[in-house]
């Protein structure tokens, strides 16, 4: 059972844009909600993680958004480059629990 | 530098032939983690260990084997491997035994089974 839903399962922005990928789970019980970004050959690489006690962070160029209530969270990129092409997955988890990972977003950004 | 190292990258076997893919961490982790991952379907846990001589399935064990020996081990068996079982492998570590800390990831072992 698909614990963590994730969408769009593609996207293409041009240089510049904002892309948005939308993530939401049902467990109440988790408590971290991780993303991931994994380029071509390699292994997904922890990119930006947040707790429900705050609503948003930002590193970088990235933030996340968070929803307790709507029980879902985001990830977007601000002024995004050819370089963040890449899939990106969202992963949440709990205490006790293990992390449990969406089915990933390809993004391409275009020059 | 640390990391997860994975060997080999990429495999090609026959069905029901054993085969063992490694996994060795220099981290001193104590979580450790396998994962298939197939287009459409993400990430899913094939097999975890919270730490040395624990291990316990995760989302898709059927068809695999590990053991955890050594702390910065953690190798995948595919004892009668079947074409389903083609797939990108990863394994990950994690320095405590709940997922709240950072998972780092080894590059990945392509396999097919033919």
């Amino acid at each position: 059972q698909q614990q963590v839903k994730q969408s769009p399962q593609s996207l293409i922005v041009q240089k510049g844009g904002i892309p948005i990928i939308n993530c939401a789970y049902e467990n109440t019980a988790f408590d971290y909600f991780p993303w991931y970004q994994q380029f071509p050959g390699k292994g997904p690489a922890l990119l930006i993680a947040i707790r429900p006690d705050v609503s948003e962070k930002k590193e970088g160029r990235f933030t996340i958004s968070f929803n307790k209530s709507a029980k879902q969270f985001s990830l977007h990129i601000m002024d995004s480059q050819p370089g963040d092409s890449a899939t990106y997955f969202c992963a949440a988890s709990g205490r006790f629990q293990k992390l449990v990972f969406g089915t990933g977003t390809r993004l391409l950004v275009s020059p | 530098e640390a990391q997860v190292t994975q060997n080999p990258r990429y495999l090609i076997t026959v069905t029901g032939k054993k085969l063992t893919v490694t996994c060795s961490q220099n981290m001193n982790h104590e979580y450790m983690s396998w994962y298939r991952q197939d287009p459409g379907l993400g990430l899913r846990q094939i097999y975890y260990s919270m730490n040395v001589e624990v291990t316990d399935k995760g989302d898709v064990p059927e068809g695999y084997k590990v053991s955890r020996k050594e702390k910065r081990n953690f190798p995948l068996i595919l004892e009668s491997p079947s074409p389903n079982q083609t797939s990108l492998y990863f394994c990950a570590s994690s320095l405590r035994g709940t997922a709240n800390y950072g998972y780092t990831f080894g590059s990945g072992t392509r396999l097919t089974v033919v």
